[in-house]
């Protein structure tokens, strides 16, 4: 099993749908989450963390963690042509220090 | 800052040669993190450091790989001899301390071994 699992993908929603993207983590001791978006042929960048169980808003994202499932999502509102790109989720187990990345969801939101 | 500086951003080398990719972290952050990342395989963490000292090379896929962190500002990774199965686009990332979980990625550098 590995340690960072997300739906395998491809994801297609209409422009101005919701876009569900979802992660699962084997550690239960992972403190921290995130995620991550990454153009084609560009780098990760940091769209999200969360922390504590319950929902995090910022504009038109929401993470929502559980750790009792040991889950955690993203929810893209009003998804525009522009949120077409690959969304990793990374787990953290802070005192460790290191982030493990789960192999990554492909969204494609079109016009 | 000017953010996470990798190089080369493209190398094409051939199998057997000796390829050496570079990383400048952010001024101040505590951690350094050496990432490969190919379509089969993910992002996967080779190795990283903290405060100039490697704490997890378990990631390292074989004794043909080596990393350095001689300073703070200032990583190599080394693979020496490259075969094909190397290529792939390799990230460096940083970020400030135990407390703050994000990572800041460098543009990458994508090998090529022919």
């Amino acid at each position: 099993q590995k340690e960072v699992e997300q739906n395998s993908g491809p994801l297609s929603v209409p422009e101005g749908a919701i876009a569900s993207l979802n992660c699962t983590y084997s550690d239960r001791v992972s403190q921290s989450f995130f995620w991550y978006r990454q153009y084609s042929g560009k780098s990760p960048e940091l769209i999200m963390s969360i922390y504590s169980n319950g929902d995090k808003e910022d504009g038109r994202f929401t993470a929502q963690l559980n750790k009792a499932s040991q889950y955690v999502s993203l929810l893209i509102r009003d998804s525009q042509p522009s949120d077409s790109a690959t969304y990793l989720c990374a787990v953290s187990n802070t005192n460790a220090g290191k982030s493990t990345f789960g192999d990554g969801t492909t969204l494609t939101v079109k016009p | 800052d000017a953010g996470v500086i990798q190089s080369p951003r493209h190398e094409v080398t051939e199998m057997g040669q000796e390829v050496t990719l570079r990383c400048k972290p952010i001024s101040g952050h505590d951690y350094l993190f050496w990432y490969r990342q190919t379509m089969m395989r993910g992002l996967e963490l080779l190795i990283y450091f903290n405060n100039n000292v490697p704490i997890d090379d378990s990631g390292m896929p074989e004794d043909r790989f080596s990393a350095k962190m001689p300073n703070a500002s200032f990583s190599t990774l080394k693979i020496q001899p490259s075969e094909p199965r190397d290529s792939a686009v390799y990230f460096c990332a940083s970020r400030e301390d135990l407390n703050t979980g994000e990572l800041f990625f460098g543009e990458g550098s994508r090998l090529t071994v022919l």
